[in-house]
């Protein structure tokens, strides 16, 4: 069965100083793992997607993450953050079980960016 | 070039009163998927469908939810003798085809509260 979590629910950065969202998930077979940005009353919008191609990924806005089969990881990185990056972060894990794909999403993490 | 598109953006429904909440997928896309967002969580899967087939429905409540998704028009995810427990934000996504590995693309929600 497949699940996700997201170490973190909360971040605190300062503007200019690197990013990193936590994300672990388990999966029985080749997972797809996407990250995914929520800005208030918005919807969610797609930063990145790993789907077996390689392992490191890049996005928009300057994000980036890394797939590890060994450490079951895709934490999210960006070198510099913006104040625009405040925002919520979910992490997601779709694969192939009995019935057809399920995708699960993480709890979240929402990131604060100082001044 | 439409992405999903969700209305109401707000809807208020007293006790007891019925709920339709639409969704018109992006163009091209057959596949339609509802999530319910409660303050400060993460997305709760509720149902996925494919013209005219609800193909998984495990998120749903067995009571008061039905969903649809017909040759013509929007998606409908209706919520009959609505209580104060159904206020939460209801997210539409759309995908071209059923594979694990499309990311899904979101609308900006239904904010749905009940008085």
């Amino acid at each position: 069965a497949q699940s996700v979590t997201q170490l973190d629910s909360h971040v605190s950065v300062s503007e200019g100083t690197p990013v990193l969202l936590r994300c672990n998930y388990s999966s029985s077979y080749s997972p797809s793992l996407f990250w995914y940005v929520q800005h208030p009353n918005k919807g969610l919008q797609l930063l990145l997607k790993y789907t077996s191609a390689a392992t490191l990924v890049k996005g928009i806005n300057g994000f980036e993450a890394e797939f590890k089969k060994s450490e079951t990881s895709f934490h999210l990185t960006k070198p510099s953050a913006h104040m625009s990056d405040a925002a919520e972060y979910f992490c997601v894990v779709s694969d192939y079980s009995t019935g057809g794909f399920k995708t699960i999403f993480g709890a979240g993490t929402r990131l604060f960016v100082k001044a | 070039n439409a992405g999903v598109m969700q209305n109401p953006r707000h809807l208020v429904r007293r006790r007891g009163q019925e709920a339709r909440l639409r969704c018109s997928p992006m163009k091209g896309h057959s596949h339609v998927y509802w999530y319910r967002q409660l303050p400060e969580e993460g997305l709760k899967f509720m149902v996925y469908l494919q013209k005219e087939n609800i193909i998984d429905e495990s998120g749903m409540p067995k009571e008061r939810f039905s969903a649809e998704f017909p040759k013509e028009g929007p998606s409908i995810l209706r919520i009959q003798q609505v209580v104060r427990g159904d206020s939460a934000a209801y997210f539409c996504a759309s995908s071209p085809g059923g594979e694990a590995n499309q990311p899904q693309h979101f609308g900006d929600g239904t904010r749905l509260s009940i008085l």
